[in-house]
């Protein structure tokens, strides 16, 4: 069966440093996502992005982050200045098509410690 | 603004006792329903739908719109489905394909 394909499993930075977490999605798959949970909290949505553009966010989602699908396979979130709250799990997803009948497809989540 | 509660952060039941995991959710307009189930090490995965109303693994979940609810149930709980279940919920037909999750409810089964 196919998977979506989370790097690295965890990453520990140092406060104020830029980390890319890496995803490659299904491979016929044309809609990818982004959540994060932190420890003790719910999943909560911070983007989507489908056609090489964002196309919802949530409030989350601010200046310090940026997706980007930089070769046709990979689908990259990245975070600037890291901040001891963005330690969480990252969870990235894809989906076929438009409609969510099909359900999202998960990674296995990459877990990110700001210290 | 929509949301999704579900009141149990744990429900420990005995093997073969039915299990009614609670769901409650807050949106104005049609809502597109879902259980997601994290086993232990593994990923999130989708259980089931409610538009398509299916039974997966003896698991049913239906809709209520008066109540605003969408309970999981199963009729005879088995040690296998100990697992993190997660209630979520999307905006039908607004083109919206973010999910709003609720804070999950740990499901144990005792032998």
């Amino acid at each position: 069966e196919p998977e979506v394909t989370q790097t690295p499993s965890h990453q520990v930075t140092q406060m104020g440093q830029e980390v890319i977490l890496r995803c490659v999605p299904i491979s016929n798959h044309l809609y990818f996502y982004w959540y994060r949970q932190i420890l003790g909290q719910k999943v909560e949505f911070l983007v989507s992005f489908y056609n090489n553009e964002i196309s919802e966010k949530s409030e989350i989602f601010d200046d310090q982050f940026s997706v980007e699908r930089p070769d046709g396979s990979n689908f990259t979130l990245k975070i600037r200045s890291t901040k001891l709250e963005d330690s969480a799990m990252y969870f990235c997803a894809s989906t076929a098509g438009g409609a969510l009948m099909e359900g999202y497809t998960f990674g296995s989540g990459t877990r990110l410690t700001v210290v | 603004a929509q949301r999704v509660t579900q009141p149990e952060k744990l429900l420990s039941v005995f093997k073969g006792a039915p299990v009614e995991l609670k769901c409650n959710y807050s949106y104005s307009g049609s809502p597109e329903l879902f259980w997601y189930v994290q086993y232990s090490r593994q990923r999130l995965q989708l259980l089931l739908r409610h538009i398509s109303r299916e039974s997966i693994k003896g698991f049913t979940a239906d809709l209520n719109k008066g109540e605003t609810s969408f309970h999981l149930k199963k009729p005879f709980a088995q040690e296998e489905d100990s697992a993190m279940y997660y209630c979520a919920l999307s905006g039908l037909g607004t083109g919206r394909r973010a999910l709003t999750f609720g804070s999950g409810t740990r499901l144990q089964v005792q032998p």
